[in-house]
């Protein structure tokens, strides 16, 4: 069993699109992360959220949308996307221990 | 807040050598410090997890230190092999966040 999933693991699409990732965690983890990989290859934080409430945002553009329905998922919503979006997503869920990641989702804003 | 970097950036060493990749931290607030491996294109392998309260850490050939007042955590690679190339990342993990370095790439001669 995949202890987090993202779905879709490659999105195309073009500027002015809104799309969403969707992130699922089994492993009863109170905390999920998203986190966006650029180009060169830095993992940088967006949002943290604990037990469905928000906890951190980094400072991300409001475009950008977390909904976090109940504890095992945390969704990212994305309005009118721009080529500088395009990167790897990572959502990633810990409680005070190890951290497990998803596979990414690979968005290329065209 | 939390800075987290790694030296060096990048390595490459002939097969079959013992290395040391490093990893300092600004604040010594974390629940535990984290290695992790990435390949090209994919997403993150967790390779070793030292809790705050910890000194070391082993897997195999994998060795991590972590002291906590001087802010720095070491990942020892034991007897390199071709298939260790890829980049390292160390995060610390105060929950809320998980703040990473920028990684080390490393590359192993054959």
């Amino acid at each position: 069993d995949t202890a987090v999933s993202q779905t879709p693991k490659y999105l195309v699409t073009q500027m002015g699109n809104d799309k969403s990732i969707k992130c699922e965690q089994n492993l009863g983890h109170d905390t999920m992360y998203w986190y966006k990989q650029d180009s060169k290859k830095f993992l940088k934080i967006m949002f943290s959220y604990n037990n469905k409430e928000l906890i951190i945002n980094e400072t991300v553009p409001n475009r950008f949308s977390p909904k976090s329905p109940d504890k095992a998922h945390l969704n990212l919503h994305i309005n009118s996307l721009e080529l500088g979006d395009s990167a790897v997503y990572f959502c990633a869920s810990s409680q005070k221990a190890e951290a497990f990641f998803g596979q990414g989702t690979r968005l290329t804003v065209v | 807040k939390q800075e987290v970097t790694q030296i060096p950036a990048a390595l490459s060493v002939p097969e079959g050598e013992n290395l040391v990749l490093n990893c300092s931290f600004t604040d010594s607030a974390i629940y535990n410090l984290q290695w992790f491996r990435q390949d090209p294109g994919k997403g993150l392998t967790s390779l070793l997890l030292i809790q705050s309260s910890q000194r070391e850490q082993t897997s195999g050939r994998l060795n991590a230190s972590l002291d906590k007042s001087s802010g720095r955590s070491t990942l020892y690679i034991a007897a390199s092999q071709p298939g260790d190339s890829a980049t390292y990342l160390c995060a610390a993990n105060r929950d809320d966040k998980i703040i990473f370095g920028k990684g080390t790439r490393l590359h192993i001669l054959p």
